[in-house]
């Protein structure tokens, strides 16, 4: 079957403005995660979801970010008021269940800030 | 101290040789991950263990609890190896995953 899938795969913005991204998981997935990874480093923890449950959303940085799930299936980070630093690569990650279960990722989406 | 720490950070080897790479972690694990990142791809699940040994191809992992330690081995290494490779542990009771910075291997022919 389809694996994670996440579009753009790459976005150039401007300074200040807002971005989209989407992200599907694999059908049948409960848990969703998005990650952040910048230039060089390792993975940041963003935000997850499982399920019905309110999210975890410690990771995000500012109030800039936010993430909703729609369905419990497809997921948007959105991200406003854009800054340089948030150029990085965004990685969404699903697997079966909460805890212990192999995540399965996305080809991420390159986000550039000019 | 990073809670997930993985040795060594770089390592260049030529083909065929057996790769060694090593993570060592300090809290309570339900789970450890190793995972492959190849240069401007996506991330690919290799293994999730919890004890013991696993192997899938040319590849073998293995975790020692009471030692808090797990390695990834790459028997008859191969170019197309070439990738960083990650540990990452599931707490005892936290579905996030505590990442290792990654080990950057490069296999030459």
């Amino acid at each position: 079957g389809a694996g994670v899938s996440q579009s753009p795969s790459n976005k150039v913005t401007e300074k200040g403005k807002d971005v989209e991204l989407r992200c599907d998981p694999i059908s049948g997935h409960t848990a969703l995660y998005w990650y952040r990874q910048s230039l060089g480093q390792g993975l940041e923890f963003l935000i997850y979801f499982q399920g019905n449950s309110a999210p975890d959303k410690s990771g995000l940085p500012s109030d800039r970010f936010s993430a909703e799930r729609t369905g419990g299936s497809v997921s948007t980070l959105t991200i406003q008021r854009t800054q340089q630093e948030d150029s990085a690569v965004y990685l969404c990650a699903s697997s079966l269940g909460a805890a212990y279960n192999e995540q399965f990722f996305g080809p991420g989406t390159r986000l550039t800030v000019l | 101290k990073n809670e997930v720490e993985q040795s060594p950070q770089n390592l260049t080897a030529q083909e065929g040789e057996f790769i060694t790479i090593n993570c060592s972690y300090s809290v309570g694990i339900s789970a450890l991950h190793w995972l492959q990142q190849h240069p401007g791809g996506g991330i690919v699940s290799l293994f999730m263990l919890s004890s013991g040994k696993k192997k899938h191809g040319r590849l073998i992992a293995t975790i020692n609890i009471q030692e808090k330690h797990s390695s990834l081995h790459i028997t008859a290494s191969h170019p197309r190896d070439s990738a960083v490779y990650i540990c990452a542990v599931s707490g005892d009771s936290n579905y996030q995953l505590i990442w290792g910075a990654g080990t950057k291997l490069i296999i030459k022919p």
